[in-house]
Parts: C-alpha cells; sequence; structure tokens
C-alpha cells in the first residue's frame, strides 16, 4: 500500500526568507511524486512532479522540490517566501503502475509579513 | 487555459436522498477521477474511471456510489441514498493520456448531508 506523511501541520516563515515543506512517502516500486496547492475555496493546484531523472524539479511560481531515494523524501521548497504563498499544501504519490494519488494530510503554510 | 470544471459548488441535501454531482473534465483528456475531502481530513480517492470502465475504485466506493461518463463531455458522480458521513468536498479530476502527466483538478463540491 502507499502512503504519505507530512510531519507538520503548519510551517510559519517570514516574508524573503526560504521555506520547506517535508513529505516521506512509502510505495512499492517506483514511485511518481506530486505537490499540489489548496488556496481557500479553491480546487487542488498541481505545482510540480517528479518522475525520473533529475532529483531536483522546479515548478510553478518558483517552488522546487528535491526527492531523495535514500531517504524516501520530496521536500517542496522556495528560496524566497511570499505572503501570497500562504495557503494549504499536499504531498501525493502513485505508483509508477498505478494510477490513483495518495495524498498527505496537508502542510499548512503561512508567510508573514 | 482550460480547467476542470464542477457543479454545483454546494448542495444541501436530507439523509436517505439521491445527489449527482456533476463534474466537466478537459477536453482532450481521457482518464477521469473522483476523490473527496472530509472536513479536516486528507484527500481520499474514490475511484477512476477509463475508456467507460471503472479502472480502480476505492473501499469507500461501495454500492451507493456510481459513475457514468452520459455524454462526450460530463462525468458524474452518483449517491444513491445519502449518510451523514457522506458530507464532505468531492473533486473530480482528469488525465491526459500519458501515465506520467498530473491529475488536474476541479474547484470541488460541497456536499452537506442533513
Amino acid at each position: 500500500a502507499q502512503s504519505v506523511a507530512q510531519p507538520e501541520d503548519q510551517v510559519n516563515v517570514a516574508e524573503g526568507n526560504p521555506l520547506t515543506v517535508k513529505c516521506t512517502y512509502s510505495v512499492s516500486g517506483n514511485p511518481y511524486l506530486f505537490w499540489y496547492v489548496q488556496y481557500p475555496n479553491r480546487g487542488l493546484q498541481f505545482l510540480l512532479k517528479y518522475i525520473t531523472g533529475d532529483n531536483l524539479v522546479k515548478g510553478s511560481y518558483g517552488f522546487e522540490a528535491e526527492f531523495n531515494k535514500s531517504q524516501t523524501s520530496f521536500h517542496l521548497k522556495k528560496p524566497s517566501a511570499l505572503v501570497s504563498d500562504s495557503a494549504l499544501y499536499f504531498c501525493a504519490v502513485r505508483e509508477s503502475s498505478g494510477d490513483k494519488l495518495t495524498f498527505g494530510t496537508g502542510t499548512r503554510l503561512a508567510v508573514r509579513p | 487555459e482550460p480547467e476542470v470544471t464542477q457543479t454545483p459548488s454546494h448542495q444541501v441535501t436530507q439523509m436517505g436522498q439521491e445527489v449527482i454531482l456533476r463534474c466537466v473534465p478537459i477536453s482532450n483528456h481521457l482518464y477521469f477521477y473522483w476523490y473527496r475531502q472530509i472536513l479536516g481530513q486528507k484527500v481520499e480517492f474514490l475511484v477512476s474511471f477509463y475508456n467507460n470502465e471503472i479502472s480502480e475504485k476505492s473501499e469507500i466506493f461501495d454500492d451507493q456510489f456510481s459513475v457514468e461518463r452520459p455524454d462526450g463531455s460530463n462525468f458524474t458522480l452518483k449517491i444513491r441514498s445519502t449518510k451523514l458521513e457522506d458530507s464532505a468536498m468531492y473533486f473530480c479530476a482528469s488525465r491526459v493520456g500519458l501515465a506520467i502527466n498530473e491529475q488536474f483538478f476541479g474547484p470541488g463540491t460541497r456536499l452537506t448531508v442533513l
């Protein structure tokens, strides 16, 4: 069975500082990994994905994520946070042979001015 | 930019009533999904649909649930006899053909069962 853990319910960071939102996963076989963001009263918006290749993937709005196979992690990062980045962030995993996404519980990012 | 749309945005129903949630996936997408998110909990997979068939379903997706693609554009989720615990945000998603592609989600329908 596949699973995702997001150990932090909330991450607080000052605008301009770097941010990290943590994610670890468990899956049999090769993982496909995704980050989605949810703004209030909105659906899930795709940010970035790791399928294969370079461990550092870049996505929308300056976000990037690093795939670490030995630590089974896929942490989301941004060098300089914006107040507008404040939202709920979900990590998700899919087995390469499957189709359903399994989501983590979400991490609320709060960026203070 | 094409997007997944869902109607209604909010549905209130009485326990035991049937509800149909509607989705219009992105037009060239071939794979369709329903997920739900109970308030304060994580997003959970319900069902995937491809080539007019269910390709995978979760334990949540019991006989009270059904999906249909009645025409070339709509994808619906029917709950035959709603229960209080069906209250949740229901998200539709779609994906274009290649397996490496991401799923695009709609804005959701909030279902409230009284």
